[in-house]
């Protein structure tokens, strides 16, 4: 079975701080994929990234960096020099296969409140 | 970009009321799914559909049905509305490359 886990509820940080935000995921196969999203107070998801399970090496996107570890089944997302436009929910999700149709399977996501 | 619509930001019903939940999108993508997101249980997969009049369960489908009549046309039906049913609905449909979902604005229903 699959199974996404964000055992962080919510976070709350002071604007300019650093904050982690953790996943681990559980699957079988070989090949699989995971996302992050963001969902602002707006409420509508956001797509932040994708990764296949082939490719460990980290990424960064301006202020945002993941670290996927296989070892660990980890697929962690860091927030550097937050900002209170930071504020939302963050769900990580999983996928067995790029193929289409396969449905994704979320986290139960983490409430992240950026504070100025 | 990618547009999904869904056609009522926020109703209220009351309880046995059978109501369908509406959802289009603008490009030519198969594959489409209806989640609902509840506080503490993040996202729950009801329906999807690969195709046109194809569809299947997800994880939680009871008190659900779904129609795919049309490619861009996706809806989820309430046959007889209860209070636990009560939630925010997602569509979204799937990037045929990348596996990716691109997601409506949400319907927030409230059975009363």
């Amino acid at each position: 079975a699959q199974k996404v886990t964000q055992a962080q509820t919510e976070i709350s940080v002071v604007e300019k701080e650093d904050v982690t935000l953790d996943c681990v995921y559980e699957t079988r196969d070989t090949t699989y994929y995971l996302f992050w999203y963001k969902q602002p107070p707006s409420g509508e998801l956001v797509f932040l990234i994708r990764r296949n399970s082939f490719d460990e090496q980290n990424e960064i996107s301006g202020r945002y960096s993941w670290n996927f570890q296989k070892s660990t089944s980890s697929f962690n997302f860091t927030i550097t020099a937050s900002q209170v436009v930071d504020s939302a929910v963050y769900f990580c999700a999983l996928s067995s296969s790029n193929q289409a149709g396969t449905a994704l399977i979320f986290g139960k996501g983490t409430t992240l409140s950026v504070s100025s | 970009d990618v547009k999904v619509t869904q056609s009522s930001r926020y109703l209220v019903k009351r309880t046995g009321e059978k109501v369908f939940l509406e959802c289009v999108q603008d490009m030519d993508h198969e594959n489409m799914f209806w989640y609902r997101q509840d506080p503490g249980l993040g996202l729950r997969l009801i329906y999807f559909s690969y195709d046109v009049k194809m569809k299947e369960k997800g994880d939680i489908p009871e008190g659900y049905s779904v129609s795919r009549e049309k490619k861009e046309r996706f809806s989820l039906i309430l046959e007889s509305a209860s209070t636990n049913q009560t939630s925010m609905y997602l569509c979204a449909n799937q990037g045929k490359n990348t596996g990716e979902l691109f997601f409506g604005e949400g319907s927030r229903l409230t059975v009363l």
